[in-house]
């Protein structure tokens, strides 16, 4: 089983939509929990933790099940620019990295 | 502030040719890395420092080599480019030595072609 799983995609949605996307770990030992947003070409940028009690930013609510070994990420009203690829993050049991899944990429189209 | 800086941009090398990939940052961080990324391989950790004078193993370090002699730099050795190598890599930094708790901060990148 891979550390971080995630759906790969692409996801095609219209503006407006709603998308989630879902990710899994593989290692119960990891703390810290993590999206990044990467943009094509492009490095990758953080774009919100995850937080046990779930959290949101926005149009952007982040969601954690340490039972499951789950993370998710929703993302309400789509607008263009939400187009990218979408990183689930966890760090290492050591603490001392970062490991990411491959991405979902999202299209959003008017 | 910079940032983090990465020299080259792109680059082309031969089969066997060594070459250094540039990285600097202006934050005072403690924590930085390397990572490449494949098509449908996601970003994988090559090495890792936790401060100066202080580096260690990624997911995938053969064929690379890291110093950290100040803060604000880390370089990537290619000893003896091969085209397995060809990839993008990406160097972050981190404020603190927890590399994996804390935000990551990428540099834009250098995209390696080995011939």
């Amino acid at each position: 089983r891979k550390e971080v799983e995630q759906d790969p995609g692409p996801f095609n949605v219209p503006e407006g939509a709603t998308v989630a996307f879902n990710c899994t770990y593989s290692n119960s030992a990891s703390q810290s929990f993590f999206w990044y947003r990467q943009d094509c070409r492009k490095e990758p940028k953080l774009l919100m933790s995850v937080y046990s009690s779930g959290n949101e930013d926005g149009r952007f609510t982040a969601q954690l099940n340490r039972a499951s070994q789950y993370i998710s990420l929703l993302i309400r009203d789509s607008k263009l620019s939400d187009s990218a690829t979408y990183l689930c993050v966890v760090n290492s049991p050591a603490g001392t990295a970062l490991i990411f899944g491959k991405g979902t990429t999202l299209s959003v189209s008017s | 502030n910079a940032g983090v800086t990465q020299t080259p941009k792109f680059q082309v090398l031969k089969t066997g040719q060594s070459m250094t990939l540039q990285c600097a940052q202006d934050m005072n961080h403690e924590y930085m890395s390397w990572y490449r990324q494949d098509p449908g391989m996601g970003l994988r950790l090559i090495h890792y420092s936790v401060g100066a004078g202080i580096t260690d193993q990624g997911e995938v370090p053969n064929g690379y080599n890291v110093s950290r002699s100040t803060t604000e730099d880390f370089p990537l050795r290619l000893l003896s480019a091969a085209p397995s190598q060809t990839s993008v890599y990406f160097c972050a930094s981190s404020l603190t030595s927890g590399g994996g708790t804390d935000t990551q901060y990428f540099g834009p990148g250098t995209r390696l072609t080995v011939l």
